[in-house]
Order: structure tokens, then C-alpha cells, then sequence
């Protein structure tokens, strides 16, 4: 059973430009999490989706970032005008279908390393 | 809001050293805790979790960690770090019944032969 995917694994990208980051989690996993990690800091929060919905955006910036999971293929979240300070590792984790109530153990990917030039 | 604190930003030890991380937690509500370790270029890998019942909870890789809710400490231990256990270590929480997980900042555990 395949672990959650990221890809590319590694980003370079020009100021101004987009990035475009994809995460496809694991089989049978409906719950993607996109969190950030700055250099030297801990992991933050982003955004929490189930297919086709979004269900806690409240780590995302307000502008430029973007989140979907669509009901066919990988989750992407989409960076516009990219900043330096955008430079980070976007780390992308899957869990399965949530019993109400209850709280399921969060799978990793590998992350992408976005740099920005 | 929840907030997560690892006291150590690294720790060295000798290889066959015991050691302790320790993470504290500040919430006003009943919380999740788990301990993730990140190998070099690596995604996180789950450690151990507490969600209820025994307050000593036995993780992976011989780790272990004890949830002391009077002092809102999940410290992790391990009796005997091999060179392997070189990584960073992530404390975190999230709101029973939530999904989102708070990170701590990392503790850097660097094994020395």
C-alpha cells in the first residue's frame, strides 16, 4: 500500500510566478492536510479538505494561496505571485474516513521543498 | 487556542544514553498528543499518540511517553538511543473531536558514538 505522494519533490520558482504543489494520499484516505514548515520552525497547519470541500481553511494566508481536492485526482495547492518568504517545505498528510468523534493518526508524505528565487 | 512548547531546541547524547524530550501544552480543553520524528528530506513518521486511558503510552523504535495532565506535560523517553534515533522530534496536539494538529517547534536529538 503506497504511502502518501508529493510531487515535485523539489520546486524552484522565480518571484512572481506560480507553484503548483501535488499530494495524493493514501488508498482509501478522503482527508487531505496541507501544513507548512519554515526553515528552523516547526509544521503549521494550512488547510484540512475532504473531496470537493474545504473544510477548515484557517491557517491559509489570504491572499495568493489556493487548496482544492477534487472528486477525481490529487489534491494540489496552488501558490500565485510567489514570494521569497513563500520558501518553505509544504508537507501534505491523508487520513482515512472519520468516525465521529474521533480523531484518526495523520500519514506524511515526503513534502516538497519550495524555493523561490 | 492551543500551543505547544519543546523546552530543548537540540539535544546531544552518547549512543546508549538514555534521553527525554520534553513538550509542554496549553489548552483550555481536552486534547490529543502525539510525538512525530522526521529523518533527514524525510516526510514525519508517527511515533506514539495519547488519546485516553493509560497515561504511559509505548510508541515505535523503543520510545515511550507519559502524559501528565496536572503539570500539561507528554515528555518522550527512551532508555537507550542508538545512532538511528538522529532526527528531529515533533510534539503536537489537537482538540479532541478536530482534526488540525498544533506543532511544537522540534527538539534536534543528535546521537553521539
Amino acid at each position: 500500500n503506497a504511502g502518501v505522494m508529493q510531487n515535485p519533490r523539489h520546486l524552484v520558482r522565480r518571484r512572481g510566478q506560480e507553484a503548483r504543489l501535488r499530494c495524493s494520499p493514501m488508498k482509501g484516505h478522503s482527508h487531505v492536510y496541507w501544513y507548512r514548515q519554515l526553515p528552523e520552525e516547526g509544521l503549521k497547519f494550512m488547510v484540512y479538505l475532504q473531496k470537493e470541500n474545504i473544510i477548515d481553511e484557517s491557517g491559509m494566508p489570504k491572499e495568493r494561496f489556493s487548496a482544492e481536492f477534487p472528486k477525481e485526482g490529487p489534491s494540489i495547492l496552488r501558490i500565485q505571485q510567489v514570494v521569497r518568504g513563500d520558501s518553505a517545505a509544504y508537507f501534505c498528510a491523508s487520513s482515512p474516513t472519520r468516525q465521529p468523534g474521533s480523531t484518526d493518526t495523520q500519514y506524511f508524505g515526503p513534502g516538497t521543498r519550495l524555493t523561490v528565487l | 487556542a492551543q500551543s505547544v512548547t519543546q523546552l530543548d531546541s537540540q539535544v546531544p547524547v552518547f549512543e546508549e544514553a538514555p534521553v527525554e524530550l520534553r513538550c509542554n501544552y496549553s489548552s483550555s480543553v481536552s486534547v490529543y498528543l502525539f510525538w512525530y520524528v522526521q529523518y533527514p528530506n524525510q516526510g514525519l513518521q508517527l511515533l506514539l499518540k495519547y488519546l485516553s486511558g493509560s497515561t504511559l503510552v509505548k510508541g515505535i523504535n523503543g520510545f515511550e511517553a507519559e502524559f501528565n495532565k496536572s503539570q500539561t506535560s507528554f515528555h518522550l523517553r527512551k532508555p537507550s538511543v542508538h545512532i538511528s534515533d538522529t532526527a528531529e522530534y515533533f510534539c503536537a496536539v489537537s482538540l479532541q473531536g478536530a482534526q488540525k494538529l498544533v506543532f511544537g517547534q522540534g527538539t534536534r536529538l543528535t546521537i553521539n558514538p
